[in-house]
């Protein structure tokens, strides 16, 4: 069971445009929501992350969009430059037991920016 | 300082070999992760060390064995491993477990078992 929904699977989108990711979750107990991005052959990098009491935080050129009540939220790349070529995944946290979080993932979205 | 580094980069070993990987960060962080990376997927979390203790083992064979020695280092172990353990292996580390959730991700080291 995949409880974190991530579309689309690849993008392509000229350089200069707006890249859209989006991702759907369904435990209404998840309280945190990273977006990571991973370049090939490297770790994964924090990008942006957002709480559900908000429902937009931008940092850059990198905006995320939070809804509550359909349980989605999405990254918005604006102004995408090639050097955005990467595998984007988003993920969502929740306390469980003995305290500990653990990150659940979407399946990744890959991201080409053409020139 | 707020990077986590791993050694070594690649690992090439035979199914007999022992070898382990490790682990560190400076940023004074008390939870420490392993993750198991197949291309064109999302880490799978294997241990999670809070506090230098083992919280997690998401069932993962025996023949990896982690290890914390102290809060800024991580290792581990491999013995008897199969092909299919051929991946990327991640090491995170992150504030604690129940703060804010942010895990900072190292570079890897890529395995592969002949």
């Amino acid at each position: 069971q995949q409880q974190v929904k991530q579309s689309p699977q690849s993008l392509i989108v000229q350089k200069g445009g707006i890249s859209i990711i989006n991702c759907a979750y369904e435990n209404t107990a998840f309280d945190y929501f990273p977006w990571y991005q991973q370049f090939p052959g490297k770790g994964p990098a924090l990008l942006i992350a957002i709480r559900p009491d908000v429902s937009e935080k931008k940092e850059g050129r990198f905006t995320i969009s939070f809804n509550k009540s359909a349980k989605q939220f999405s990254l918005h790349i604006m102004d995408s430059q090639p050097g955005d070529s990467a595998t984007y995944f988003c993920a969502a946290s929740r306390h469980g037991a003995g305290n500990n979080r653990k990150l659940i993932w979407g399946l990744g979205t890959s991201l080409a920016v053409n020139p | 300082d707020t990077e986590v580094t791993q050694t070594p980069k690649h690992l090439v070993m035979g199914m007999t070999n022992k070898k382990s990987l490790k682990c560190e960060q400076h940023m004074g962080h008390r939870a420490m992760y392993w993750y198991k990376q197949k291309a064109k997927k999302p880490p799978e979390l294997m241990f999670v060390y809070s506090y230098e203790k083992l919280s997690i083992n998401e069932s993962v064979p025996s023949r990896f064995s982690p290890e914390c020695p102290n809060s800024s280092l991580l290792n581990l172990h491999l013995h008897a491993l199969q092909p299919e353990d051929s991946a990327l292996y991640l090491c995170a580390s992150s504030q604690g477990t129940s703060g804010k959730g942010e895990q900072f991700f190292g570079p890897g080291t890529r395995l592969t078992v002949l």
